[in-house]
């Protein structure tokens, strides 16, 4: 059965790099069918899809990144394969990155559409606050 | 701000049914690109209820069902349940954005 757990600091200060791990049990992060994505909700507020990175174990393929143009110049996405881990570093900015943070499973679209489609696991989500 | 637009609130009685909009345009839905729908209860993480358009994941009751047509989607819901009140969201991939996009969210009462 798949898990994904998300962990790091729940306080980051303004200007800090926030640092989440997401932690995937029950299936490989190499698999060929799946991105592994992050999504944030600001308190009270909508989704907002964060990136995603795409690892197969193909040197054409291995280490490919989405990231929310918004967010991109303040953004890394990365994964650990001998931990079966990927994670998430924000250059925050204000108050305003101050979400639930969620990692998940982002399938490959099964059309003609072959990139990053819907999100089908997820993880609980960790809140992280950013405040001085 | 969001591409894609959903009302904020829809309501209705224990077996009514209620449709939930989903408005893009000629970048995402118009353009051809699937249209998903999650259900987030409160406190929760959202849950994949419809995938490509129209499927269900298993244990997703056939009461929920996905339809699309030109720049818009819809989310239907009928025999309306009383644990069916959450927030739902529509996504989908915007080719100018070159990502996923989420709707607006909408917040379902059961009467």
């Amino acid at each position: 059965q798949l898990q994904l757990q998300e962990s790091g600091p729940g306080l980051v200060k303004p200007s800090e790099t926030l640092s989440l791990t997401c932690t995937v049990s029950g299936a490989s992060i190499s698999s060929s069918s799946f991105y592994w994505g992050w999504v944030r909700q600001s308190p009270g507020k909508g989704l907002q899809w964060i990136g995603s990175i795409f690892y197969s174990g193909s040197v054409y393929y291995s280490g490919t990144t989405y990231y929310n143009p918004s967010l991109r110049s303040r953004v890394t996405i990365s994964v650990d394969t001998s931990n079966n881990q990927f994670s998430l570093k924000l250059n925050t900015e204000t108050a305003a990155d101050t979400a639930v943070y969620y990692c998940a499973r982002h399938h490959v679209g099964s059309g003609w559409y072959r990139g990053p489609a819907y999100f089908d696991s997820w993880g609980q989500g960790t809140l992280v606050t950013v405040s001085s | 701000q969001s591409v894609l637009t959903q009302p904020p609130s829809v309501s209705g009685a224990p077996g009514q049914r209620v449709t939930i909009s989903c408005t893009g345009s000629s970048s995402n839905i118009g353009a051809g690109y699937d249209v998903y729908w999650y259900q987030q209860l409160p406190g929760t993480a959202p849950k994949l209820l419809i995938y490509d358009n129209t499927n269900r994941p298993s244990g997703v009751p056939d009461r929920f069902s996905g339809s699309n047509s030109g720049t818009s989607a819809s989310l239907a819901i009928t025999g309306l349940r009383t644990e069916d009140e959450a927030d739902y969201y529509c996504q989908s991939y915007d080719s100018t954005l070159s990502g996923s996009v989420f709707g607006t969210g909408t917040k379902v009462t059961v009467l």
